[in-house]
């Protein structure tokens, strides 16, 4: 199963500033996710981010809030623009893997709180 | 309406007794059915998928899939104090891409002693 790598594991930040969290897996995947967890909630995804193309956004989220990059086949960023309060959650990355088990594999996520 | 919904819960169960949690989704071109565990502070990881209707067992936990009803529940036997955490139902639906999972809200569940 591929191993993801996340950080910065959790930060605390300033409204107004930005902040990039990076997501590294071990093998070559196609194509990686990033979710938010607000708190006490569920995850919603924000976007998909292939590699040599523009990432696709979910509704209700925008390339100029949340920018990613996806430079190969192996790490991805989200950044996460001009904070507010309300952006403080949890954002993970994950990664599907095909085969007889085909499922998705989350990073340990990143805790961010905005004061 | 919510495209996945699981009952709300909170659920208490005593150990040993069976826990059952049920979801329901509104896609019908759904195919994958997943259902995740995740403790407090971690991130959520796979215990069950199933693609077919009916009923598919891994060890003390078992996952039934009515399609036609567009239903989808996990039972977990001899329930551990292990188990305590939420559990998340996640559908990829019609025309989507595998990884691309629409979650429910999440069901807490607690096994006491």
């Amino acid at each position: 199963s591929a191993v993801i790598s996340q950080k910065p594991s959790r930060d605390i930040c300033q409204r107004g500033t930005s902040l990039t969290i990076q997501c590294q897996v071990d093998s070559q995947v196609t194509m990686m996710f990033w979710y938010r967890q607000q708190p006490g909630q569920s995850l919603t995804l924000i976007a998909t981010a292939n590699q040599g193309s523009e990432a696709t956004y979910e509704s209700g989220f925008v390339i100029d809030k949340f920018p990613i990059s996806r430079p190969n086949l192996t790490f991805s960023t989200l950044t996460v623009s001009n904070m507010s309060p309300e952006d403080s959650s949890i954002y993970l990355c994950s990664v599907e893997e095909w085969g007889w088990n085909t499922e998705a594999f989350f990073g340990q996520g990143t805790r961010l709180t905005v004061v | 309406q919510k495209e996945v919904e699981q009952n709300s819960g909170p659920l208490s169960v005593p150990e040993g007794a069976i826990a059952s949690l049920n979801c329901t989704y509104s896609d019908r071109g759904s195919q994958s059915f997943f259902w995740y565990r995740q403790y407090s502070g971690k991130s959520p990881e796979l215990i069950m998928f199933i693609y077919s209707n009916g009923d598919k067992e891994d060890g003390r936990f078992t996952a039934q899939l009515n399609k036609a009803s567009q239903y989808v529940s996990l039972l977990i036997r001899d329930s551990q104090p292990s188990d305590s955490a939420t559990y998340l139902c996640a559908v990829i639906p019609g025309g989507t891409s595998y990884g691309k999972l629409t979650f429910g809200q999440g069901t807490i569940l607690t096994v006491h002693p």
